[in-house]
C-alpha cells in the first residue's frame, strides 16, 4: 500500500502570510493513464472534508484562489498565498492513484 | 446543490451488527462510484469501502473485508454499509462519499457516528 507522508504535522501561522504543505508519497502517482491521483481536502472544526485541490493542481470550483497545488511524481505541496481566519483546520491529501487509496496523516492549521 | 445525508449510527456491542445507509442528491448517482470513509475521534481519515456505479464492482480496505458489505440502490439514490463482527477500533465517524471516478472522490456527507462499546 503507498504510504502518504505529511510535513509539518502543526502549522502555525500569522495572518496574511504565506503557509505551505509538503507530502509526499512512497512510490510515485503517475498512473498508467497519464493523470496524478493526488487531492487535498480541508477539514474546518466540526466539520466533514472538503476538496480543495484535484489531480494535484486543479482546483475546485468556489476554492479561493489563494489556494494551490503543484508537484509530481512522489512529492506535492499545497501552498496558502495568504492565509485567512477561514482556513484554519486540518488539511489532507489523499492518493487514488495506487488501490487501496489512502491519505496522510493531516497537517493542522492555526493562527499565530 | 450535491447532497449526501449518512443515517443509521448509533451504539453498539462489541461483536453485533449495524447498517448505515446514505441518501444521495443534488447529482446523478448511478453515473458516480461511492464511497464510505472513516474517521476515528480525534484521528485522521480511512477509506473503507467503494461501490461502482453499476454495483458490479466492490473493494474493501483490509481491515474491514469480510466484515462489512458496500451496496447501492440506484432507484433510491441510496448508498448502504452492512458492518459485522464489529469491534472497538471501528468506532469511528462514518463518510459517505462520491467520486466520478474511483480514483476520486468529490463530495462527502455529514457523518454518521458508530460507536463499538459494551
Amino acid at each position: 500500500d503507498v504510504v502518504m507522508t505529511q510535513s509539518p504535522l502543526s502549522l502555525p501561522v500569522t495572518l496574511g502570510q504565506p503557509a505551505s504543505i509538503s507530502c509526499r508519497s512512497s512510490q510515485s502517482l503517475l498512473y498508467s493513464d497519464g493523470n496524478t491521483y493526488l487531492n487535498w481536502f480541508q477539514q474546518r472544526p466540526g466539520q466533514s472534508p472538503r476538496r480543495l485541490i484535484y489531480q494535484v493542481s486543479n482546483r475546485d470550483s468556489g476554492v479561493p484562489d489563494r489556494f494551490s497545488g503543484s508537484g509530481s511524481g512522489t512529492d506535492f505541496t499545497l501552498k496558502i498565498s495568504r492565509v485567512e481566519p477561514e482556513d484554519v483546520g486540518i488539511y489532507y491529501c489523499m492518493q487514488g492513484t495506487d488501490w487501496p487509496p489512502s491519505f496522510g496523516q493531516g497537517t493542522k492549521v492555526e493562527i499565530k | 446543490e450535491v447532497q449526501l445525508v449518512e443515517s443509521g449510527g448509533g451504539v453498539v456491542q462489541p461483536g453485533g451488527s449495524l447498517r448505515l445507509s446514505c441518501t444521495a442528491s443534488g447529482f446523478t448517482f448511478h453515473h458516480s462510484n461511492m464511497h464510505w470513509v472513516r474517521q476515528a475521534p480525534g484521528k485522521g481519515l480511512e477509506w473503507v469501502a467503494l461501490v461502482n456505479g453499476d454495483s458490479s464492482a466492490t473493494d474493501y480496505a483490509a481491515s474491514v473485508k469480510g466484515r462489512f458489505s458496500i451496496s447501492r440502490d440506484n432507484s433510491k439514490n441510496s448508498l448502504h454499509l452492512q458492518m459485522s463482527s464489529l469491534r472497538s477500533d471501528d468506532t469511528a465517524l462514518y463518510y459517505c462519499a462520491s467520486g466520478m471516478t474511483a480514483r476520486l472522490i468529490d463530495y462527502w456527507g455529514q457523518g454518521t457516528l458508530v460507536t463499538v462499546s459494551s
